[in-house]
């Protein structure tokens, strides 16, 4: 089976702070996507990665930036965590580029900005 | 552009109800098409998927079918049990790159 987990399910972090969200999959796949989830308003996409070290902006980029030095790892930055940065993140991941597959999704990391 | 459009929740039904969470697309190409489901606390697991039109897709007593025609991709289910009490979130992936839309979720909360 494959699993993606990330580091936290809960954080809790004060306005001006930089937040790190890390997720790792063992499962080998090529791509790696960021999500966050509102009431109302699903899950929208942040950033995705078709490789290491590559990155693409999804429908809501600002305020974020993405690492992936590893093929397995895939780090959310909060460069600058605001209040309305407050929201549950979900990392997912999916085999490669071109091909339909599903995408997995870890747990979620609840985070509050205070 | 491309969207997927939900059923608005929340929806409640006694256990051993039918249910029906109604789902259509927007979309440019020839989609695949998938529920996922979260239960509370956790994150989205893939309940079923169809990838090209008049496919069903089946899992769990849940299905769905992949109507071209209506551009739609309604979830169904015959009789449905406390466990079943979750979000579900109907998405479409365009087979460009992988990348997906998904709806705003539609909760269900199923009472004995």
């Amino acid at each position: 089976d494959v699993k993606v987990t990330q580091s936290s399910r809960y954080l809790v972090k004060r306005t001006g702070e930089k937040v790190f969200l890390e997720c790792v999959q063992d499962m080998d796949h090529e791509n790696m996507f960021w999500y966050r989830q509102d009431p109302g308003l699903g899950l929208r996409l942040i950033y995705f990665s078709y490789d290491v070290k590559m990155k693409e902006k999804g429908d809501i980029p600002e305020g974020y930036s993405v690492s992936r030095e590893k093929k397995e790892r895939f780090s959310l930055i909060l460069e600058s965590a605001s209040t309305n940065q407050t929201s549950m993140y979900l990392c997912a991941s999916s085999l490669s580029i071109g091909v339909t597959d599903t995408q997995y999704f870890g747990p979620g990391t609840r985070l509050t900005v205070l | 552009g491309n969207s997927v459009t939900q059923m608005e929740g929340p929806v409640t039904l006694s256990e051993e109800a039918f249910l029906t969470i109604n789902c259509t697309y927007t979309a440019t190409g020839y989609p695949s098409l998938f529920w996922y489901v979260q239960y509370p606390g956790e994150g989205l697991q893939l309940l079923l998927k169809a990838t090209k039109a008049d496919d069903k897709g089946s899992n769990k007593g849940f299905e769905a079918t992949y109507r071209k025609e209506t551009t739609s991709f309604h979830l169904e289910k015959g009789s449905v049990q406390v466990s079943d009490s979750a979000v579900y979130f109907c998405a479409l992936d365009l087979n460009t790159g992988n990348q997906f839309y998904f709806g705003t979720g539609t909760s269900l909360t199923v009472i004995p």
